[in-house]
């Protein structure tokens, strides 16, 4: 089973704050995918393929990275964009899930 | 319009059994894997498995942390989707979702519960 590793648990940004969250695989996947869920609701796609958004997703928003290391960005942090995020490898069975970053708003 | 509407949740005994549905509209059915995910509160998405298209013959993948006591089927005459659950344990206790092929169409989800 391929290990997602997400860094940080948390955090809190600053509108307008760049930010970073990371996804590491224990063995190299070909994409990594992302999802976004607020509290109550079911996961929304966010990022499909490493770096493709999914459909009405903000430009502030990229993803990159290939092998065991993929990114989520965002450029200019807003508080709309307060979520939890997940990464989610299909490369191997069984799909996993990374254990998630809970992103705040400061 | 994609939708996914899951069914069926509840309190169960552990031991017990559970079956879910969802029901699928707005795309042809058959076209696409189905997945069931599960969430326990508080923590991250758990995949279970999938049932394949019809182009890939309508097998299945699952999860090792819950083959052997779910099932996943589905009725392409219905366009319903099935989850299975026996021998339930209190660590099933959770939110399940179905999900459309590469999960980018997400039903609301439904609340299973494992307790005495």
């Amino acid at each position: 089973e391929i290990v997602l590793t997400q860094s940080p648990t948390t955090m809190a940004a600053s509108p307008g704050e760049k930010v970073t969250i990371t996804c590491r695989a224990s063995s190299s996947v070909s994409y990594m995918h992302w999802f976004q869920q607020k509290s109550g609701t079911s996961p929304k796609p966010w990022i499909y393929d490493t770096s493709k958004l999914a459909s009405g997703v903000p430009d502030r928003f990229s993803g990159s990275g290939s092998g065991t290391s993929y990114s989520l960005t965002i450029s200019s942090m807003e508080a709309e964009d307060a979520a939890t995020y997940y990464c989610l490898q299909r490369s191997s069975y069984p799909l996993t899930f990374g254990s998630g970053t809970k992103l705040e708003i400061k | 319009e994609v939708k996914l509407l899951e069914s069926g949740g509840g309190l169960v005994q552990p031991g017990g059994s559970m079956r879910l549905s969802c029901a699928a509209s707005g795309f042809t059915f058959t076209d696409f894997y189905m997945n069931w995910i599960r969430q326990p509160a508080g923590k991250a998405p758990e995949w279970l498995g999938f049932i394949r298209n019809k182009a890939n013959g309508y097998t299945t993948e699952y999860n090792p942390s819950v083959k052997g006591r779910f099932t996943i089927s589905r009725d392409n005459t219905q366009n319903m989707l099935y989850l299975q659950m026996n021998t339930l344990r209190a660590e099933d206790t959770a939110t399940y979702y179905c999900a459309r092929g590469g999960m980018n169409y997400w039903g609301q989800g439904v609340m299973v519960t494992v307790s005495s």
